[in-house]
């Protein structure tokens, strides 16, 4: 079953600006993680944030988790051409050691 | 792809054939999983295994077969029974742990029906 949904489903920006991709969940969750995807490939990991925690950092990668919404975010900083791929958030729900469930994900387009 | 081979790229199935999907990863994790992927969507969990001879049904089971006789891999086979086989299936392998843990995921098999 899909727990997670992203919003938007598809985001074009220039090289440079931020790029702000959210995911909503339904029920409690043990963890949530973002994956990105190039086409045809397999998935990366990105970052993985715990219920306990509210914010995360990477790189120019920041993450958010609101578990009161059931609501995540992804923020890319200074975005490049190479950051264009699709982006999948994931969740591990409570009581459910190790499978990840997938949102339909966000197809980002960076604009050189 | 971090330690994980999946082959082949592509494979192609004809009415009615069985076909399997390797996966071999050298991570020493005890946990393989197999997802589908279908054009525009999330992954769906086929099958997964914590540990050597052992493994459990995912959402997507039906028309789908695993074994677990080594650590290291994970075959998935296809079967007739699945009427709708072409997508693209991604295995991915995680350490043990009680707290969801990370997954690193092979290329992919992109099958594709005759």
């Amino acid at each position: 079953s899909q727990q997670g949904e992203e919003d938007p489903q598809a985001l074009s920006i220039q090289e440079g600006e931020n790029a702000t991709m959210n995911c909503s969940y339904k029920t409690s969750i043990n963890n949530l993680q973002w994956y990105r995807q190039n086409s045809g490939r397999g998935l990366v990991h990105l970052i993985l944030i715990r219920s306990n925690e509210r914010e995360k950092h990477s790189g120019r990668l920041r993450v958010t988790l609101d578990t009161s919404k059931k609501s995540s975010s992804l923020l890319i900083t200074a975005s490049r051409a190479a950051d264009t791929a699709s982006y999948f958030c994931a969740t591990v729900p409570s009581g459910s050691a190790r499978q990840l469930t997938f949102g339909s994900g966000t197809q980002l387009t960076v604009l050189p | 792809d971090g330690g994980i081979t999946q082959s082949p790229k592509y494979l192609f199935r004809k009415e009615g054939q069985n076909v399997t999907l390797s996966c071999e990863q050298n991570l020493n994790h005890d946990a393989m999983y197999w997802y589908r992927q279908d054009p525009g969507q999330g992954l769906r969990l086929i099958y997964y295994s914590q540990i050597v001879n052992d493994f459990q049904k995912g959402d997507i089971a039906e028309g789908y077969s695993v074994s677990r006789e080594k650590k290291e891999s994970f075959p998935l086979t296809v079967t007739s029974a699945q009427k709708n086989p072409t997508a693209f299936y991604l295995c991915a392998s995680s350490s043990a742990g009680t707290n969801g843990e990370t997954q690193y995921f092979g290329p992919g098999t992109r099958l594709l029906v005759l």
